[in-house]
């Protein structure tokens, strides 16, 4: 089983349309996460970090639940330009550095 | 403020060469940690610099080294390369207070 796991999609949506990725992690020790955007051929840029509170920025929401191991991302009133690959990554913590990255979910936006 | 920089852009090498990608942090990172991104698929944790040596690192071969210089700056070399080393490489950078990394454009390795 693969540490982070995420549904590869593509998820193929209309433009205002209300879109949700999950994303599962394996290793409970897990501490930290993030959503990255990356677009083609280029490289991933930070979405937003992920709090065990939740958090929002725009249309954008991030959720975490450690019960159940998995995180969370949000998309309302999808644009055109939110056309994209969504990666999810995820930290042990305590210095470790090393961010495990799930296979990306790709997300076309229709007109 | 500049970001994350890499060289060179792109980069076409044959089976057995060895090369080096060159990484800059962004303004006010001292930590260093270097990616493969094969396509379709997340980026691969190579390994990670901070204070000029090797912090942690990935599952990849010894072929695969680095070094960090005192100005935080890295390189990545890789020895012997085959053809499955064809990938986007990236270097992220970060700070000691932070675990949020942030990415550079990337070398794209052709091995030919």
């Amino acid at each position: 089983r693969k540490e982070v796991e995420q549904d590869p999609g593509p998820f193929n949506v209309p433009e205002g349309a209300t879109v949700a990725f999950n994303c599962t992690y394996s290793n409970s020790a897990s501490q930290s996460f993030f959503w990255y955007r990356q677009d083609c051929r280029k490289e991933p840029k930070l979405l937003m970090s992920v709090y065990s509170s939740g958090n929002e920025d725009g249309r954008f929401t991030a959720q975490l639940n450690r019960a159940s191991q998995y995180i969370s991302l949000l998309i309302r009133d999808s644009k055109l330009s939110d056309s994209a690959t969504y990666l999810c990554a995820v930290n042990k913590g305590g210095n470790t550095g090393k961010l495990i990255f799930g296979q990306g979910t790709t997300l076309q936006v229709k007109p | 403020d500049a970001g994350v920089t890499q060289s060179p852009t792109h980069l076409i090498k044959t089976r057995g060469q060895q090369v080096t990608l060159r990484c800059s942090p962004k303004s006010g990172h001292d930590t260093v940690s270097w990616y493969q991104q094969a396509l379709g698929q997340g980026p691969q944790f190579i390994f990670q610099y901070y204070e000029e040596e090797e912090r942690q690192r990935g599952n990849f071969p010894d072929r695969f080294s680095g070094h960090q210089f005192p100005n935080y700056s890295s390189e990545l070399n890789v020895n012997a390369l085959l053809l499955g080393d064809s990938a986007l490489y990236l270097c992220a950078s970060s700070n000691r207070h932070s675990e949020t990394q942030y990415f550079g454009p990337g070398t794209r390795l052709l091995v030919l």
